[in-house]
């Protein structure tokens, strides 16, 4: 099993509509999780991180951990061309020494 | 957030030459770098974790003489590819974990611009 996983995608959403991008991970011991956004490209750029279970909002985005069902998401409302991109997904496992592991990154699209 | 610097943006080379590529964290201290490869289409792979003052560590399948990091500062990291040849060529992108973080560690990463390499 994969340490970090995610949906390749594409996750295609119409502008305005709530884009929802899931992950899961392996390491019951992760304390930190973060989202990235990472434009062609480009190089990742950090839009969220949480690190206790529940919601987190910021603007648009909302992080959601449940660390039961070892689970992160990322929902995006009102979404807008300009948030296509690929979101990357990446925990802290414990085993590598608290380095940061990313999943492959789904690739989501905001269609006008 | 944390700025972190990367040169060159863009580097074309022929094969069997060596390329440097800098990693610059510009408004804070970083004890520790990471390093990263990402073929087209890919997540990121790590390479390499940067320590100042100390030996870098390798991912597996990585050739450390074939990628010299060089952590001589708080602020300056380095990987050389030495001997580049076409399979090098690659995204390659650094980032900085700031030090002394009053929440302890907490994992968040400033990533550099990135360094796209072709190997003719």
């Amino acid at each position: 099993q994969k340490e970090v996983e995610q949906n390749s995608g594409p996750l295609s959403v119409p502008e305005g509509a709530i884009a929802s991008l899931n992950c899961t991970y392996s390491d019951r011991g992760s304390q930190s999780f973060f989202w990235y956004r990472q434009y062609s490209g480009k190089s990742p750029e950090l839009i969220m991180s949480i690190y206790s279970n529940g919601d987190k909002e910021d603007g648009r985005f909302t992080a959601q951990l449940n660390k039961a069902s070892q689970y992160v998401s990322l929902l995006i409302r009102d979404s807008q061309p300009s948030d296509s991109a690929t979101y990357l997904c990446a925990v802290n496992i414990e085993e590598y020494g608290n380095k940061l592991v990313f999943g492959a990154g789904t690739i989501l699209r905001v269609k006008s | 957030g944390a700025v972190v610097s990367q040169h060159p943006s863009w580097v074309i080379c022929k094969s069997g030459t060596s390329v440097k590529i800098e990693c610059r964290s510009l408004d804070f201290q970083a004890t520790t770098m990471f390093w990263y490869r990402q073929f087209p289409k890919q997540s990121l792979m790590l390479m390499a974790t940067s320590n100042e003052g100390s030996k870098a560590t390798y991912e597996q399948g990585v050739e450390k003489d074939k990628f010299l990091i060089n952590h001589a500062s708080l602020t300056l990291s380095t990987l050389t590819v030495t001997s580049a040849h076409p399979e090098d060529s690659s995204f390659y992108i650094c980032s900085a974990e700031q030090s002394g973080s009053s929440l302890g560690y907490t994992g968040e990463l400033f990533f550099g611009e990135g360094s796209r390499l072709t190997v003719l």
